[in-house]
Order: structure tokens, then C-alpha cells, then sequence
């Protein structure tokens, strides 16, 4: 059974960059699609970006300028970072794998990384 | 980007009773070339991530019960729950992946 956990800081300063890891385990990093997405307090799902696993990725528009995601395969894990932080960056990060047959769909999720914005 | 709504915002249902939920975007995800709706629902059960639970549209995701079923085309979509049952208590969500960035609806709370 793959498993999907989030590990990083769950607070983070005003204009800092927010850095979270997930790691897979119980399956494969490779062949597939890997995204962050995540779900401010009170509001929807917002999906962040991808990361494939040779290295290549495609980013939120609204986010693009800020987010860099990458991946270590030796380790199974991929990363987010999230630069110039602000309030509105307060969310529940989940890192997700793409579905293999569906790629923009989403069947295994980290259980969340709570990350707060403040000083 | 495509704007997904849903409604109602949220429901209660009694055990056994029918659960009906709609979604819609604000533009067609259906895919001419293929005749498929680019539309997914997820289950998000409190304290756990969100689950998938149907793609384009109406297949079942593998080991979803199938009380669960899904409809639509185009810009409306239902998920319908034919018989609640209490596990069934969660917040649902559609998503579409019509085109990129994908969205998600603000979500729909299944209460008993």
C-alpha cells in the first residue's frame, strides 16, 4: 500500500519560505506524477504544482513566481518550497500521487502538514 | 481557470434515505474527441485526507461502494449516494482536469 507523509515546520514567519518533504513509501516514485495541494482554513482545494518523477514540472499560475518542487528519488521523497510567505499561505499541505491510468486525478494522499503564517 | 460550484453547501439525510449532490463549472469539460467529462469527485471523511472516489464522471473508482454513482455532462454533474449510511458522513468535492490549473468545488457536507 503506498503511503504518502509530510514533514516540515508547521510555522513559518512572514516573508520566509515554507519547506515541507513528502515521503513515499510502500511503492514507487517512479513512472508517476507527484503534486502538492493544498486547503487554506475555510476554503477549498487549491492544487499547487507538479513534479514528475525525471524532474520535470508545471506550477499554478497564481503561484508559479513563488513555488519550486523537487524530487529525490534515491531518497522516494519529493519537496515544496514556497517562497515570501504571507498570511494567505496558511493551509493544510497534502503532497498526493497522480493517478497512473487518469493523470490529473488523485488516488493516494500525505494525511496533511498543517503550516501556519505568522510572526 | 474553469470555476467549479456546488450545491447545496451542505445536508442532512436520513440513514438509508438519498443523497444528491450537484457540480457544476463554468465552462464544458467534456472532451469532444473522446466523449469524456474531465469531472472527479472525492470523499473527505473528518481527520483523513480527501479519497477519489469517481473519474470522468461516473466510473467508480476501484472499492468504492456502489451506492455511490455519478452522472452528468458538460457543465452538470451529480454525485448521488442511493443509500446513506453513516460512514458516509463526510465533506465531498468535484474536480475538474479539463485543462490545467485543476479545481476543485468549494465542497458539500454530508451530515445524517
Amino acid at each position: 500500500q503506498v503511503q504518502l507523509q509530510e514533514s516540515g515546520p508547521g510555522l513559518v514567519k512572514p516573508s520566509e519560505t515554507l519547506s515541507l518533504t513528502c515521503t513515499v513509501s510502500g511503492g514507487s516514485i517512479s513512472g508517476y506524477y507527484w503534486s502538492w495541494i493544498r486547503q487554506p482554513p475555510g476554503k477549498g482545494l487549491e492544487w499547487i504544482g507538479y513534479i514528475y518523477y525525471s524532474g520535470s514540472t508545471n506550477y499554478n499560475p497564481s503561484l508559479k513566481s513563488r513555488v519550486t518542487i523537487s524530487v529525490d528519488t534515491s531518497k522516494h521523497q519529493f519537496s515544496l518550497k514556497m517562497t515570501s510567505v504571507t498570511a494567505a499561505d496558511t493551509a493544510v499541505y497534502f503532497c498526493v500521487r497522480h493517478t497512473a491510468t487518469v493523470s490529473w486525478t488523485f488516488d493516494y494522499w500525505g494525511q496533511g502538514s498543517q503550516v501556519t503564517v505568522s510572526s | 481557470d474553469i470555476v467549479m460550484t456546488q450545491s447545496p453547501d451542505s445536508l442532512a439525510v436520513s440513514l438509508g434515505e438519498r443523497a444528491t449532490i450537484n457540480c457544476k463549472s463554468s465552462q464544458s469539460v467534456l472532451y469532444s474527441s473522446n466523449n469524456k467529462n474531465y469531472l472527479a469527485w472525492y470523499q473527505r471523511k473528518p481527520g483523513q485526507p480527501p479519497k477519489l472516489l469517481i473519474y470522468w464522471a461516473s466510473t467508480r473508482e476501484s472499492g468504492v461502494p456502489d451506492r455511490f454513482s455519478g452522472s452528468g455532462s458538460g457543465t452538470d454533474f451529480t454525485l448521488t449516494i442511493s443509500s446513506l449510511q453513516a460512514e458516509d458522513v463526510a465533506v465531498y468535492y468535484c474536480q475538474q482536469y479539463y485543462s490545467t490549473p485543476p479545481t476543485f468545488g468549494p465542497g458539500t457536507k454530508v451530515d445524517i
